[in-house]
This record gives structure tokens, sequence and C-alpha cells, in this order.
């Protein structure tokens, strides 16, 4: 059981590059959450999907776009990188609303 | 504003001794609440969580948590510490929100 998967697992872009961050899970989850982790920060919420078909904006999601694709993926795109948006993204999904969060790896994103 | 709080950045404790990490809330009404733990290089791995009942609450690897309404606290406890327990801890209500983070450092 994989649980929540989350690719690439690093990156490195310039300023003004796209990507797109890939996370899937295999729980059968309905809700799905996009994170960042900052230093002295702690975790912050960027999007997340409560269900398939809908999105909802988190804390800080400026700079940000999602596509909740289907019941077991959620990306996180960065149209045009900033070096603010440099720092470790994490995915995670939920059964049962919000009350237990199973969290992937991270992707370490460095934006130059 | 943050509704909760983690007001220690680092915990230091020597194993085999109890260990206390503090949480604190401010979200009105009945709170549900939960503790999650990252290791170096992982993502967070779920602890415990409050919802409604008993005060305390035991969770995953001997860990267990306080509640405590008239102080509005979440305390993380372990009666003996252990070195593999060293890592990042981090409180959370059921709004999404994440305390910052408090270092557990056990040292032999």
């Amino acid at each position: 059981n994989a649980g929540v998967t989350q690719t690439p697992k690093f990156q490195v872009l310039k300023t003004g590059q796209s990507m797109t961050l890939q996370c899937a899970q295999d729980m059968n989850h309905n809700s799905m959450y996009w994170y960042r982790q900052d230093p002295g920060m702690g975790l912050r919420l960027i999007y997340y999907s409560a269900s398939e078909g809908t999105t909802d904006k988190g804390e800080v999601p400026n700079g940000y776009n999602v596509s909740r694709l289907n019941k077991r993926e959620f990306s996180l795109r960065l149209e045009s990188a900033a070096p603010s948006q440099t720092s470790v993204y994490f995915c995670a999904s939920s059964e049962e609303g919000h009350l237990k969060l199973f969290f992937g790896s991270g992707t370490q994103l460095s934006v130059l | 504003a943050q509704s909760v709080a983690q007001p220690e950045d680092q915990v230091n404790v020597a194993e085999g001794n109890p260990l206390t990490v503090k949480c604190t809330y401010s979200v009105s009404g009945n709170p549900y609440l939960f503790w999650y733990v990252q290791y170096p290089n992982r993502g967070l791995q779920f602890l415990l969580k409050y919802i409604t009942g008993d005060n305390l609450v035991k969770g995953s690897y001997g860990f267990e948590a306080e509640f405590n309404k008239s102080q509005t606290s979440f305390h993380l406890k372990k009666p003996s510490a252990l070195v593999s327990d060293s890592a990042l801890y981090f409180c959370a209500d059921s709004t999404l929100t994440f305390g910052k983070g408090t270092m557990l450092l056990v040292s032999p």
C-alpha cells in the first residue's frame, strides 16, 4: 500500500519557469490537500479539495493553481515560479473530513 | 490569527525522562485537536486526535495528550523519552491549521 505518492522529490527551477507537482493516493480518500513547509513558519495550506470536482483556497494560494483530476490525483501548478516559492511541498489526503491526514514524503523545490 | 500555537521552538530532554510538548488553541466551541510527528526528510505522521470524551488521549508510539479546556491547552506527553523520539512535532486543529512546530531532542 503506497499511501500518498508525490513526484518529483526534488526540483530546481529558474524564476519564471512553470511546473506541476503531482500527487496521487491509493486509499480511496475523498479529501486532498497541498501544504508548503518553510522554516519557522510551520505548514501552511495552499489549496484543498474536499471531494472530486471541488477545490478551495487555503491560507497562501497566490501564485498557485490546482486540479483535482479524479479521486486519486490532485496536482499543484506553479505558472511562473518565484524565489519566494522555494519551499518543501507536501500533499496529503483524508478519508473523514479533516480528522486524520496522511502525508506524502514531500517535494523539495528551489527557485533560483 | 493562528488557532493553534506552540510556544516552544525546541524541547530538550534526557532519555528515560518524561517529556511534554506544549500546544495551546483558540478555536471557539468544542475543538478537534491533533498531533503529528515529522522525522527528518519525511512527511508528517498522525499521532493522535481529540474529538470528544476523555481528556487524556492515547496515541501511537506511547504518546498521549491531555486536553484542558480551562487552560485551552492540548499538551503532548510521554512518560519515558527515547532517543528515537527526536523529531519535529506539530499540533493542528480541524480548520487545517498547524502550529509552527516544536523540535524535540532526546539526548542519550
